[in-house]
């Protein structure tokens, strides 16, 4: 059964860093593109970003480009966001999603909150 | 980047009613539009694909359907679980924008 469970929001003031971790299992992580989407409260989601399996390729949304950073560990079946320079409008909840070769989102974490205010 | 409008935003229903969303794209998306569903405190879940097929595990009460630019996701008699917000997502170009979602609240 495929798993993944987002880990690392909290509270971080304005043009702070922040990292999220997702763990993933019940699949050949390897396999997969994977994605971090956020919503930010009362919004429709948003895709953030996107790496391929082998952690070669990867997408940015404008909004984000020059200072998130998505990465992977194949070996730890893990997927990671780095987040610097955050702004208030980053606030609302990252979740991972598992992208399967049709660009669906098939498979999402529980999500974590990640609130940017001072 | 491509827009997908929503309508209506909300909208109030009983159980046992058939519904209709819908959702319209701002250019040609051909048929990669694709439905999640929203449950509060949850994250979106899949739904149907590729404009009118249901992924795995979805009740048949579920149904998509297209022409042109515009798109609707139909819910032929609703359950109580299906009270929740819907969104639009097209996956024909990046980046794969949402909708901004349509909230189904009971009566």
């Amino acid at each position: 059964q495929e798993h993944l469970v987002e880990s690392g929001g909290g509270l971080v003031k304005p043009g702070g860093s922040l990292s999220l971790s997702c763990a993933a299992s019940g699949f050949t992580f390897s396999d997969y593109y994977m994605s971090w989407i956020r919503q930010a409260p009362g919004k429709g989601p948003e895709w953030v970003s996107y790496i391929s399996g082998s952690g070669t390729t990867t997408y940015y949304a404008d909004s984000v480009k020059g200072r998130f950073t998505i990465s992977r560990d194949n070996a730890k079946k893990s997927l990671y966001l780095q987040m610097s320079s955050l702004r208030a409008d980053d606030t609302g909840v990252y979740y991972c999603a598992r992208v399967d070769l049709h660009w669906l989102l098939d498979h999402w974490g529980q999500g974590t909150l990640v609130t940017v205010s001072s | 980047d491509i827009q997908m409008t929503q309508s209506p935003s909300s909208l109030s229903a009983s159980v046992g009613d058939r519904v209709t969303l819908t959702c319209r794209a701002n250019q040609t998306i051909r048929t990669y539009l694709n439905w999640y569903q929203q449950r509060p405190g949850k994250a979106p879940k899949l739904l149907i694909y590729a404009a009118s097929t249901l992924q795995s595990g979805v009740p048949s009460r579920f149904s998509g359907g297209a022409s042109g630019t515009d798109f609707t996701l139909t819910i032929s008699s609703l359950q109580a679980e299906d009270f929740a917000t819907y969104y639009c997502q097209q996956s024909y170009s990046t980046p794969r924008t949402f909708g901004q979602g349509t909230k189904v609240e009971i009566k």
